[in-house]
C-alpha cells in the first residue's frame, strides 16, 4: 500500500516570499490533516479535512496560511508571506475516516522541511 | 499548564533495561490517548493506543490514570532499535468519535549497547 506522499521534501525561501506544499493521502482515506512541527516540539495541528470540507482550522494562522482539498483527495497548504518563525517541518497525515478506531490511526507523510531566511 | 506535558529526556539506558515514560494532560474531557514513535528526521508512527484498563503489546505496556490525568509507557528489555522520540498524544476532539490529536513534545530515548 502506498503511503502518504508529500512534495517538495525541502524548501528554502526568503521571508515575505510565498510557498506551497502538496500532499496526496493514502487512497481511500477520507480525513486529511496538516501539522507544523518546529524543531524540538511535537506536531501541532493546523487544519483537518473530512473529504473536501474543513472540520477544524482553529489553529491555522489564517492571515498568512491557507489550505484546500478541492476534490477530496490531494491537498495544498500555502504560506503567503512567510516569516522566519514559519521554519519547520510541515507534515501531512491521513486516516481512513474521522471517528472510530480507524480515525485514531493517522498515517504521516515524510514531511516538507521549510527554511525561511 | 501545557496541554500535554512530557519529560524531554534524553533517557540513556543500556540494552535490556526497562524504561518508563510518563505524560500528563490538562484537558479532563480528553477521551482517547496514544503513544507515537518518531525516529530522527522521520515522520511519527502510531506505536499503540492506550486503553482505560491498560494494554500490552509485546515488550510495551501502556497505562492510563484518568483521576491523575497521566499516561505511561513501559518498555521492557530495551533494544537498540527502540532508540527514538516517544510522543504522548491526547485526543482533544469535542464530538463523539472525532479526532483532534494534541502531541506532547516527546521524550527522547537512546538505548546504548
Amino acid at each position: 500500500e502506498a503511503g502518504v506522499a508529500q512534495s517538495p521534501r525541502y524548501k528554502i525561501i526568503e521571508k515575505r516570499q510565498s510557498v506551497a506544499f502538496w500532499c496526496n493521502p493514502i487512497s481511500g482515506h477520507a480525513t486529511l490533516y496538516w501539522y507544523q512541527q518546529i524543531l524540538g516540539q511535537g506536531p501541532k495541528l493546523l487544519i483537518q479535512f473530512q473529504n473536501n470540507g474543513v472540520v477544524d482550522d482553529s489553529q491555522l494562522p489564517k492571515d498568512r496560511f491557507s489550505a484546500e482539498r478541492l476534490k477530496g483527495v490531494d491537498s495544498t497548504l500555502k504560506i503567503q508571506p512567510a516569516k522566519l518563525e514559519d521554519s519547520a517541518v510541515y507534515l501531512c497525515a491521513s486516516s481512513l475516516r474521522l471517528g472510530g478506531l480507524a480515525g485514531a490511526e493517522q498515517y504521516f507523510g515524510p514531511g516538507t522541511r521549510l527554511t525561511v531566511t | 499548564r501545557k496541554e500535554v506535558e512530557q519529560d524531554p529526556g534524553p533517557f540513556n539506558v543500556p540494552e535490556g533495561a526497562t524504561v518508563a515514560f510518563n505524560c500528563t494532560y490538562s484537558n479532563s474531557a480528553s477521551q482517547s490517548f496514544f503513544w507515537y514513535r518518531q525516529d530522527c528526521r522521520k515522520e511519527p508512527k502510531l506505536l499503540m493506543s492506550v486503553y482505560s484498563s491498560g494494554n500490552e503489546d509485546g515488550r510495551f505496556t501502556a497505562q492510563l490514570n484518568r483521576a491523575s490525568q497521566y499516561i505511561s509507557l513501559l518498555i521492557r528489555d530495551s533494544k537498540l532499535s527502540d532508540s527514538a522520540t516517544y510522543l504522548c498524544v491526547v485526543n482533544a476532539g469535542s464530538g463523539a468519535g472525532s479526532y483532534q490529536l494534541t502531541f506532547g513534545k516527546g521524550t527522547k530515548l537512546s538505548v546504548i549497547p
